[in-house]
């Protein structure tokens, strides 16, 4: 039984769409942090949140932290090639991270 | 420079066999973790150490057996490798324990055992 579940498993676009994605848990953490991970090398931190209903943005990406810290979102505008990978969210609570099993997205030209 | 550093970067050998994957950060980091990612890409912690102490030290066979001789360092070693044990395994660092900081990942020592 996986502490966080990801949805979808596997997102595949056209180059231009918009996506969202999805972290939910029946856990409270305090903090939630996005990686992205490209084949063949390690996940890469993209944002963390710490604040119920926290929204914070990083040029076409948007994350939000549910009210409850039980869940969060990534959303993509616009979505490029340069956005394909893995995508993980991880939750920690008293110094534990897990993460969850990830969405792969695939972005067409 | 390369922040975490892992060796090596592919591992291929025999059942039964006992092998290490060596890690190195030069970040000045406390922390250090040891993660497994199987096939299917799910990311589980296996080992964290702070400042050369184990902290966290999940339902892992006694086979693996992780040595810190330095915060720098933090390999880890594998008795009678099972062909379960195919995956690829991560060494990561942080500036304090896990929470809202952020982890830097090595590049990945994928393991294949025949």
């Amino acid at each position: 039984t996986q502490l966080l579940e990801q949805s979808p498993q596997f997102l595949s676009i056209q180059e231009g769409e918009n996506l969202t994605v999805y972290c939910n848990s029946s856990s409270v953490f305090s903090s939630l942090q996005w990686y992205r991970q490209e084949p063949g090398e390690g996940p890469v931190l993209l944002v963390t949140v710490v604040t119920g209903g926290e929204v914070k943005k990083l040029k076409r990406l948007t994350f939000q932290f549910g009210d409850a810290r039980k869940d969060s979102s990534l959303h993509i505008t616009a979505a490029q090639p340069g956005d394909t990978g893995l995508y993980l969210c991880a939750g920690s609570n008293n110094n534990d991270m897990r993460f969850g099993a990830g969405t792969r997205l695939t972005v067409k030209p | 420079d390369t922040a975490v550093s892992q060796t090596p970067k592919y591992l291929v050998t025999q059942m039964g066999n006992d092998k290490s994957i060596k890690c190195e950060q030069n970040l000045g980091h406390d922390t250090m973790y040891w993660y497994k990612q199987d096939s299917k890409k799910f990311l589980k912690i296996m080992f964290s150490y702070n400042n050369k102490e184990l902290i966290i030290n999940e339902t892992v066979p006694n086979r693996f057996s992780p040595k810190s001789p330095d915060k720098a360092h933090l390999n880890l070693h594998i008795n009678s490798l099972e062909l379960g044990d195919s995956a690829v395994y991560f060494c990561a660092s942080s500036p304090g324990l896990a929470g809202a900081v952020e982890q830097f990942f090595g590049p990945g020592t994928r393991l294949t055992v025949l």
